[in-house]
């Protein structure tokens, strides 16, 4: 089976654009979860999505959004970007029931 | 709280046993993971435990688990080169049908020759 892919890879914008990275879990996964990964604030919980429903959601603001279409394919968007958003955004899908959860490579944001 | 704590570095030499400690706090937690994250990568799941266990053994990997303490190892027997990365301890939280998951800030390991 492919592996979690996430577009694009790497992404340079200026405060104030937004932006919309993709994730495609596994197949036949349809749980996708979606993380910030910064030196200094680690990884952090963004949220999750099961069956095209925002099952869980951490602790960013508004500015931070997502959604799952019917093929469970990911996407989420974060709008008016700081240079505080620049960071590593990983996705990671798992299989209802099981308890493995499988990272994608990630999309790096740099906010310039 | 939701901290999971680990220390930051770990140096071994090459051929040794690696040992890389996590506690946590959620003591209802069903899952604790490690994962492996190499440079420019995302993150590679190891192994996980599950609550009611106290041990797990994968090849050269041990997991131990003290829940009293809610204290977490990882083990790598004859550490290699290749086990040159960034350690991430977490642990699953669930609530009712949503759960997440809570990292540690990793342990960055380091061999020597």
């Amino acid at each position: 089976k492919a592996g979690v892919t996430q577009t694009p890879r790497y992404l340079i914008k200026t405060r104030g654009q937004q932006v919309t990275l993709s994730c495609s879990p596994i197949s036949g996964h349809r749980s996708v979860s979606w993380y910030q990964q910064t030196p200094g604030q680690g990884l952090q919980f963004l949220f999750e999505y099961f069956s095209e429903t925002q099952r869980n959601k951490g602790n960013f603001p508004g500015r931070f959004s997502g959604r799952q279409f019917s093929n469970s394919r990911s996407e989420m968007n974060v709008s008016t970007l700081e240079l505080g958003d620049s960071a590593l955004y990983l996705c990671a899908s798992s299989d209802e029931g099981r308890n493995e959860q499988f990272f994608g490579p990630g999309t790096r944001l740099t906010v310039l | 709280g939701e901290d999971v704590e680990q220390s930051l570095f770990l140096s071994v030499r090459e051929g040794d046993s690696s040992v890389i400690n996590c506690t946590y706090t959620d003591s209802s937690s069903t899952y604790l993971y490690w994962y492996k994250q190499e440079p420019g990568a995302g993150l590679q799941l190891l192994t996980y435990i599950f609550s009611n266990m106290d041990m797990k053994q994968d090849q050269r990997l041990t997991v131990l688990l003290n829940k009293k303490d809610k204290h977490l190892s990882l083990r790598i027997a004859d550490t290699q080169t290749g086990d040159s990365a960034i350690y991430f301890c977490a642990e699953r939280q669930q609530y009712s049908s949503a759960s997440k998951i809570i990292f540690g800030s990793g342990t960055r390991l380091s061999i020597r020759p």
